[in-house]
């Protein structure tokens, strides 16, 4: 079955470490998204991409990084310069406007504690 | 710019009551709407959407939405919840004015008291 698969599920980091989230999916969308959820906050926008090796800034980009050397894979580095990087993110894909508006796949999360 | 807001941060509701669980957007323009459940710990599954044509939509596990162009609204009903309802229910609309990226409503919890 088609679908996204982020990994790991939970991962625990020590302040001033770089750590790398995984998203893969197969699902043969070209667009891939990055979300953050705190609690009581709803989704914010990390970083999107559209297309193979390119992707923009979202909202609260700071202190992350991402890269889009595949069409399936789309992963997300917190990097030391985040300050709060605790809370749950979740990785999405769609097939890119205006083609289609359908909504876009999760996957299952990524819960990152700093420890 | 475009904006969706969820009125009720939390929805307490007897087992097999109805509910219904609002959402309002702003746009000018021509609108797809959605309705999205997270239960705990997981990512979000697609209740429904609305992308055109009759105004009431039918989505899984009973769900259904109305849209009303004229209020603007997409609110989400089901006419008896269950337990396994308890969730986080998040409304997202897409359109031109946000080049079809989904714009999200900060969610409303769904509590189901037995």
């Amino acid at each position: 079955d088609g679908g996204i698969t982020q990994s790991p599920k939970y991962l625990f980091r020590k302040e001033g470490q770089n750590v790398t989230l995984s998203c893969e999916q197969n699902l043969n969308h070209d667009a891939m998204y990055w979300y953050r959820q705190d609690p009581g906050q709803g989704l914010r926008l990390i970083y999107y991409s559209q297309i193979v090796n390119d992707f923009q800034k979202g909202d609260i980009a700071e202190g992350y990084s991402v890269s889009r050397e595949k069409k399936e894979s789309f992963p997300l580095t917190v990097t030391s310069a985040q300050k709060n990087p605790t809370a749950f993110y979740l990785c999405a894909s769609s097939i890119p406007p205006p083609s289609g508006v359908y909504g876009y796949t999760f996957g299952s999360g990524t819960r990152l504690t700093v420890v | 710019a475009q904006s969706v807001t969820q009125l009720d941060s939390q929805v307490p509701v007897f087992e097999e009551a109805p509910v219904e669980l609002r959402c309002n957007y702003s746009s000018s323009v021509s609108v797809y709407l959605f309705w999205y459940v997270q239960y705990p710990n997981q990512g979000l599954q697609l209740l429904l959407k609305y992308l055109s044509g009759s105004t009431l939509v039918k989505g899984i596990n009973g769900f259904e939405a109305e849209f009303n162009k004229s209020q603007t609204s997409f609110h989400l009903r089901k006419p008896s919840v269950h337990i396994s309802d308890t969730a986080e229910y998040f409304c997202a609309v897409s359109s031109m004015d946000s080049n079809y990226q989904l714009i999200w409503g900060a969610g409303t919890k769904l509590i189901i008291k037995p």
